[in-house]
């Protein structure tokens, strides 16, 4: 069974403060490893996907990197609006079509002035 | 690009009506429709994957017969839920993917079920 364990389940950081949160996964042949932002009372919003241990991401302040056992999301230099829930996911590969997405529960981050 | 829309976006109802949650795809052809839960606090739990033309597939656990999706086109899948009972209040979302968005699942806004 695919599970995906993220950490912290919370962070709170000053603005500016630089972190990094924590996605790790077991999967039976891992085809993606996806990160989400998701914003109270909405979906999830894409942000990264991620292939094969060793690659990296960048969109802005986050940067999201792979290993096989884990993934790292690190955000630099945060502000207030950069606060929301972080997602990850997993999807493994199968015989058939695509897969549906194995979440994480989130670390919810709050980003103070 | 990758635009997907859910409606209603809130919905309250009596225990034991039928609800009906639409997705749409509104910018791609989506070949492949999925349909998560959300649980306050709890991580999204896939329920079923429905491909355009085809039935669903539900993951272990989901009644099927009580939840029907139907994804009759490239740019619509519907979830009813029957017989809804108060246990099935939750935040049910939408992703889909197809077209030039075929490795990445995009979500839809989600829709708000409270049954009474």
């Amino acid at each position: 069974e695919d599970q995906v364990t993220q950490s912290p389940e919370a962070l709170r950081l000053q603005e500016g403060e630089s972190s990094s949160l924590n996605c790790s996964y077991t999967v039976s042949g891992l085809r993606g490893l996806f990160w989400y932002r998701q914003d109270p009372g909405k979906g999830p919003e894409f942000l990264f996907t991620l292939y094969s241990a060793g690659e990296e991401k960048e969109k802005e302040r986050l940067k999201a990197t792979l290993t096989k056992k884990e993934s790292f999301l690190h955000i630099t230099a945060p502000k207030p609006e950069d606060s929301a829930t972080y997602l990850c996911a997993v999807q493994r590969w199968s015989g058939g079509g695509a897969d549906g997405l194995t979440f994480g529960k989130g670390t919810h981050l709050i980003i103070q002035p | 690009g990758a635009v997907v829309s859910q409606h209603p976006s809130r919905v309250i109802c009596k225990s034991g009506t039928s609800v009906k949650i639409e997705c749409r795809s509104l910018d791609f052809q989506a070949t492949t429709m999925f349909w998560y839960r959300q649980f306050p606090k709890q991580s999204l739990m896939l329920m079923a994957t429905s491909n355009e033309g085809s039935k669903a597939t539900y993951e272990q656990g989901v009644e099927k017969d009580k939840f029907l999706i139907n994804h009759a086109s490239l740019t619509l899948s519907t979830l009813t839920v029957t017989s809804a009972h108060p246990e099935d209040s939750s935040f049910y979302i939408c992703s889909a993917r197809g077209g030039q968005y075929q490795e990445t699942q995009y979500f839809g806004p989600g829709t708000r079920l409270l049954v009474l």
